[in-house]
C-alpha cells in the first residue's frame, strides 16, 4: 500500500500569501496518478487537481499542482478567506487507492 | 450536472450488514463516461477507498475490506447500493458515493454530500 503522508499539519496564513502544501509518497507514483481535494466542514472533498497538475474544472488558477515520483505539492498563489479548509492528497497509481491525512489551512 | 445523493440507516449494531444506497440524478448510471464508487471518512482512519464499479460489471475493491463488500447496480432506478457485512465500531464513518472515470483514471469528480453510519449497539 503507498502512503502518502502530508506536511505541515497546519498552516496558518493571512489572505493575500501564498501556500505550499507537501504530500510526500512512500513509492512512486507514476503517471502522475496523483490527486488533490479541498474539503470543508460538513462538506464532502471538493476535486481541485488531477494528474499531479491538471486543475478540475471551475478551479481557479491561483491553485496548482507540481511534481512528480514521491515529492507532490499543492500551491494556493493568493490566499482568500474562503480556501479555510483543509486539503487532501490521494494517489491512484497502485491498489488501494490511498489518502493522505490532510493538511489544515488556516486563514 | 451529475448529482448524487447517498441513503440508508445512520444507525447499525455490530456484527451486522451496513447497506447504503447511491441515487444518481442528471445522467445515467449506464453512462460509459463514468465508474461509481463509495469512500468513507472517519476521525481514525481518514479517507479511505472503499470500491469502485462499472454499471456493466468491472469491480475494483480495496483488498482491506472486499471480503466484506457486496456492490450492486439497479439501472432501472439510476441507483448502485453498498452492503458491508459484520461491521464494528471501526466501520462507524462518514459514507460518501462519488464518481471516477476509470480505474486508471481514480480520482473522484463528483460526490455525495455523504452519510453518518454509527455501529452501536
Amino acid at each position: 500500500e503507498i502512503v502518502l503522508t502530508q506536511s505541515p499539519g497546519t498552516l496558518s496564513l493571512s489572505p493575500g500569501q501564498r501556500a505550499t502544501l507537501s504530500c510526500r509518497a512512500s513509492q512512486s507514483v507514476s503517471s502522475n496518478y496523483l490527486a488533490w481535494y479541498q474539503q470543508k466542514p460538513g462538506q464532502a472533498p471538493r476535486l481541485l487537481i488531477y494528474g499531479a497538475s491538471s486543475r478540475a474544472t471551475g478551479i481557479p488558477d491561483r491553485f496548482s499542482g507540481s511534481g512528480s515520483g514521491t515529492d507532490f505539492s499543492l500551491t494556493i498563489s493568493r490566499l482568500e478567506p474562503e480556501d479555510s479548509a483543509v486539503y487532501y492528497c490521494q494517489q491512484y497509481h497502485g491498489s488501494p487507492w490511498t489518502f493522505g491525512q490532510g493538511t489544515k489551512v488556516e486563514i | 450536472q451529475l448529482q448524487l445523493q447517498e441513503s440508508g440507516p445512520g444507525l447499525v449494531k455490530p456484527s451486522e450488514t451496513l447497506s447504503l444506497t447511491c441515487s444518481v440524478s442528471g445522467g445515467s448510471i449506464s453512462s460509459s463516461s463514468y465508474y461509481w464508487g463509495w469512500i468513507r471518512q472517519s476521525p481514525g482512519k481518514g479517507l479511505e477507498w472503499i470500491a469502485i464499479f462499472y454499471y456493466s460489471g468491472s469491480t475494483y475493491y480495496n483488498p482491506s475490506l472486499k471480503s466484506r463488500v457486496t456492490i450492486s447496480v439497479d439501472t432501472s432506478k439510476n441507483q448502485f447500493s453498498l452492503k458491508l457485512s459484520s461491521v464494528t465500531a471501526a466501520d462507524t464513518a462518514v459514507y460518501f458515493c462519488a464518481t471516477t472515470r476509470g480505474y486508471s483514471h481514480g480520482y473522484f469528480d463528483y460526490w455525495g454530500q455523504g452519510t453518518l453510519v454509527t455501529v452501536s449497539s
